[in-house]
């Protein structure tokens, strides 16, 4: 399978504990992106990054959230001291660079579903 | 700031009837723009997109949607719906200009096909 891969699926954690995830995007594949989504709503845009680089965060992304992408290959994201309100979907997604530079789509992950107790 | 609206949360329709999920989208600037659907508690995975050139796009599992430019709407339809088609379905947009990669999403139309 060649596709965004995330690990783990599901995570179920107390209110106070950190937690860590991570994705794998589609490789050569150099930008990577974090979403987050909660029951009916959209994905919700947290960071970005083209290749090692983070270029963009979302105000979203408080001070307990971080992530990173060492050697522009897998990425991590780390909420630590979680909170109830943590409690979502978290999506990763990828996307190559077109042959012309314009945007192409993102292919997504399968998310892991984090439920904070 | 670029946004999106998907003016229907849920839409409920007969099988092999016709269906119109509806988004319009605000920038300033030009576009990109797509259609992602989402199966329960699955990623999302694209139907279609508009990058330049024709306006009427045509996607996966028979669905297409029209661009237009006039009316800031990117609507996402199909013919003859299949039960297999009950899904959560979110428009997105991308682009602008301004360097930014991100894409932004409505906040998805509930497609339930009715047997």
């Amino acid at each position: 399978d060649t596709g965004v891969s995330q690990d783990p699926r599901h995570k179920i954690t107390k209110r106070g504990q950190n937690v860590t995830f991570r994705c794998d995007p589609i490789s050569e594949h150099n930008r990577l992106y974090w979403y987050r989504q909660t029951l009916g709503q959209g994905p919700e845009f947290l960071t970005y990054f083209q290749n090692e680089a983070q270029l963009e965060k979302s105000r979203l992304l408080s001070d307990r959230f971080s992530a990173e992408r060492p050697k522009g290959s897998f990425s991590t994201l780390e909420i630590q001291r979680t909170e109830q309100g943590d409690s979502a979907m978290y999506l990763c997604a990828s996307s190559p660079r077109g042959w012309d530079s314009l945007w192409t789509e993102a292919f997504f992950g399968q998310g892991t579903r984090l439920t904070v107790v | 700031a670029q946004s999106v609206t998907q003016l229907d949360s849920q839409v409920p329709v007969f099988e092999e009837a016709p269906v119109e999920l509806r988004c319009n989208y605000s920038s300033s600037v030009s576009v990109y723009l797509f259609w992602y659907v989402q199966y329960p508690n699955q990623g999302l995975q694209l139907l279609l997109k508009y990058l330049s050139g024709s306006t009427l796009v045509k996607g996966i599992n028979g669905f297409e949607a029209e661009f237009n430019k006039s009316q800031t709407s990117f609507h996402l339809r199909k013919p003859s719906v299949h039960i297999s088609d009950t899904a959560e379905y979110f428009c997105a947009v991308s682009g602008g200009g301004s360097g930014t990669y991100k894409y932004i999403f409505g906040t998805g139309t509930r497609l339930k096909v009715l047997a």
